[in-house]
């Protein structure tokens, strides 16, 4: 099975400082990872995502992740923060196997950007 | 094209009863997972449907039960509703490629389950 741990439940950040959202994964089968942002009272919305290839990956809204396999981290950042980001980010893992696409979520940490 | 849409989007019901959920899938999409998503937690995976049949559960009681239909729509059913079933349920459609693979999961906004 796989489990995902997001370390910091709350980053509090002031606007146009850069933010780091850690995120570590355990799995014992090769895996493909996310990161969501939710919006109160809204579902998920993908930021990101790493399937293969290049570590550092590209998302929406200017954020990026890097995948490393050896620390089994997925950390994501943006290296300036407006007041909009404000929200909940979640990060997700999901086991490379046959027609089955269970996704295993952390319990998410909360971005609060201050003016 | 489409997304996710989930009905309704916030529900009352009183403990004992049953409640069905429903999710139209993305476009495209051949497979419809749901989630159950507890006030303060991430997400947890209840099960996930392929092709009109369950291919995956997560740690759920039988009273949590779906279907799946020829235009991959979805529906959670749920019956003898408890108190901790409050929460927000997501729909997540993604297409998965026979041969193995997996794919992004696009979730709807989520359904507002109130157990009173």
């Amino acid at each position: 099975a796989q489990s995902v741990t997001q370390l910091d439940s709350q980053v509090p950040v002031f606007e146009e400082a850069p933010v780091e959202l850690r995120c570590n994964y355990s799995s014992s089968v090769s895996v493909y990872l996310f990161w969501y942002v939710q919006y109160p009272n809204q579902g998920l919305q993908l930021l990101l995502k790493y399937l293969s290839g290049s570590t550092l990956v590209k998302g929406i809204n200017g954020f990026e992740a890097e995948f490393n396999k050896s620390q089994t981290s997925f950390h994501l950042r943006k290296p300036s923060v407006h007041i909009s980001d404000t929200a909940e980010y979640f990060c997700a893992v999901s086991a490379q196997t046959y027609n089955f696409n269970k996704f295993y979520f952390g319990s998410g940490t909360k971005l609060n950007v201050k003016p | 094209e489409t997304g996710v849409t989930q009905s309704p989007t916030h529900l009352i019901k009183t403990r004992g009863q049953q409640v069905t959920l429903r999710c139209s899938s993305q476009s495209g999409h051949n497979t419809v997972s749901w989630y159950q998503q507890a006030l303060g937690q991430g997400p947890q995976f209840i099960f996930q449907y392929y092709r009109e049949e369950e291919n995956g559960r997560g740690n759920f009681p039988p009273r949590f039960s779906g279907l799946q239909f020829p235009n991959y729509s979805s529906e959670l059913n749920v019956n003898a509703l408890e108190l901790d079933d409050s929460a927000l349920y997501l729909c997540a459609s993604s297409r998965l490629a026979g041969g193995g693979g997996t794919d992004t999961q696009y979730f709807g906004p989520g359904t507002r389950l109130t157990v009173l």
